[in-house]
């Protein structure tokens, strides 16, 4: 399986500030035959199923807010928000989708309020 | 518009059989590029997937738990039906069905949590 780690395991972070999430991959996620990084980023507040942010690395999702952003290639991946507001609270999470049919997420980043 | 209804027990007995069913609406399960799979989250955990069935009705499990896992699908009922037999305290989880395309999951379930006690 690939294992995902994601860093840190929780954040805070003041209204407006920038707050970066890591993911790194034990196997590279790039597709070399479309040059597509199969990683995909999950948003998660409480009570609530995942929601999806980001698809192939950097492309959001309809309807995400362009303050994240997704970037990052092969092994190495990050989510950024750039300007974090009250309702971004949450717990975001990394899934590769490239190893099919063995589906993993990361463990998983608490985003707070500093 | 995607949605899903889940049903199944809230509380199972250690050793018992799960049965989860997913009625999804919005999509057919035989649409190419579409599949199904159940995912799971213990209270306060990350993420696991579990298991995976396609539009021609290939089936995918978790290594650690293939042998306990079945997902089959009935396309005229839009139903997918997982179960998960010899149930264990350390299965407790809210158990969620996802639509995916092409792998990628772009839908969720509301979620079931199941919690296994005797």
């Amino acid at each position: 399986d690939i294992v995902m780690t994601q860093s840190p395991d929780s954040l805070a972070v003041s209204l407006g500030e920038r707050a970066t999430i890591n993911c790194k991959s034990s196997q590279s996620v790039l597709f070399s035959s479309n040059n597509k990084n199969f990683l995909a980023w999950y948003q998660q507040k409480p009570g609530q199923p995942p929601k999806l942010l980001i698809y192939w690395a950097s492309t959001r999702e309809s309807g995400v807010p362009d303050r994240f952003s997704g970037s990052g290639s092969g092994t190495n991946f990050t989510l950024t928000i750039s300007s974090l507001q009250a309702e971004d609270v949450a717990v975001y999470y990394c899934h590769q989708y490239y190893s099919t049919p063995l589906l993993t997420f990361g463990g998983g980043t608490k985003v707070e309020i500093k | 518009q995607v949605t899903f209804k889940e049903s199944g027990p809230v509380l199972v007995k250690p050793t018992e059989t799960l049965t989860l069913t997913c009625t999804v609406s919005g999509f057919s399960l035989s649409d190419r590029r579409m599949g199904l799979s159940w995912i799971r989250q213990p209270p306060g955990k990350a993420l696991e997937w579990l298991a995976h069935i396609s539009s021609s009705d290939e089936k995918f499990y978790r290594t650690p738990l293939k042998n306990r896992l079945t997902i089959s699908k009935d396309t005229s009922k839009s139903q997918v039906v997982l179960t998960m037999t010899n149930m264990d305290p350390v299965d407790t989880a809210t158990y969620y069905c996802a639509r995916t395309i092409v792998w990628l999951i772009n839908d969720w379930a509301q979620g079931t949590l199941v919690t296994v006690s005797s």
